[in-house]
């Protein structure tokens, strides 16, 4: 157990709708990174927040939203769904610093219908 | 674009064999690499966080070596067991990109009884 978790596990949705997707980050951990794992391609970075702000963004659609609450939880808010949203969501979490290690959640597994 | 290789792409050997693989990242503007191992429907774990040029790490029969100037790591397993059976992935981290990791398409190892 990495003491990062997601919720839900498992999500099916039709395509034109919004889901949010959770994360608890290890205790005491600063960092919350989002991932997307889409069939056939690796793990991807989304975003990253850092204490509550915004630290890095990557390749993150703008039907896409993330924030980090003062109790370091996030979410990552998915809108106007598309079939090609179908993937595995990601969430990990690292202390303070730079060069840790990045602990990772069991996955959001998003199916698009 | 960040361009992160691994080799091979898929890997059998029986138990009992060492095997090593390989992850090619930009030479310039490094920060850290980080090898994660990847068990199939479960999240995938850190092994390593490597920073310096020559770095070596080893945890039990696992080591990785890395080479900053030539943008290379190398992944070894000594005496192979099936519980090593698993997606091992490489990710790289640029020095001005806060903690981002950039994952390569893994090496997935199969180790046979």
């Amino acid at each position: 157990d990495s003491g990062v978790t997601q919720t839900p596990k498992h999500l099916i949705t039709a395509t034109g709708q919004r889901v949010t997707l959770r994360c608890s980050p290890r205790s005491g951990d600063l960092s919350v990174y989002w991932y997307q794992q889409s069939l056939d391609q690796g793990l991807q970075f989304l975003i990253q927040y850092y204490n509550g702000e915004e630290r890095a963004k990557g390749n993150i659609l703008e039907r896409f939203s993330a924030q980090q609450f003062p109790d370091l939880h996030s979410e990552l808010n998915l809108s106007s769904l598309e079939l090609g949203d179908s993937a595995l969501y990601f969430c990990a979490s690292s202390a303070a610093g730079m060069n840790t290690e990045a602990f990772f959640g069991q996955g959001t597994r998003l199916t698009v219908v | 674009i960040l361009n992160v290789e691994q080799s091979p792409q898929s890997l059998h050997v029986q138990e009992g064999d060492s095997t090593n693989f390989t992850c090619s990242f930009p030479s310039s503007n490094f920060y850290a690499l980080h090898w994660y191992r990847w068990e199939t429907a479960k999240s995938p774990e850190a092994l390593f966080v490597m920073t310096l040029n020559g770095d070596e790490k080893k945890k039990g029969r696992i080591s990785a070596t890395l080479n900053t100037k030539e943008g290379y790591s190398y992944l070894y397993i000594k005496g192979s067991q099936p519980e090593d059976s698993a997606t091992y992935l490489c990710a790289f981290s640029p020095n001005n990109a806060g903690n981002m990791l950039t994952f390569g398409g893994g090496t997935r190892l199969m180790v046979k009884p």
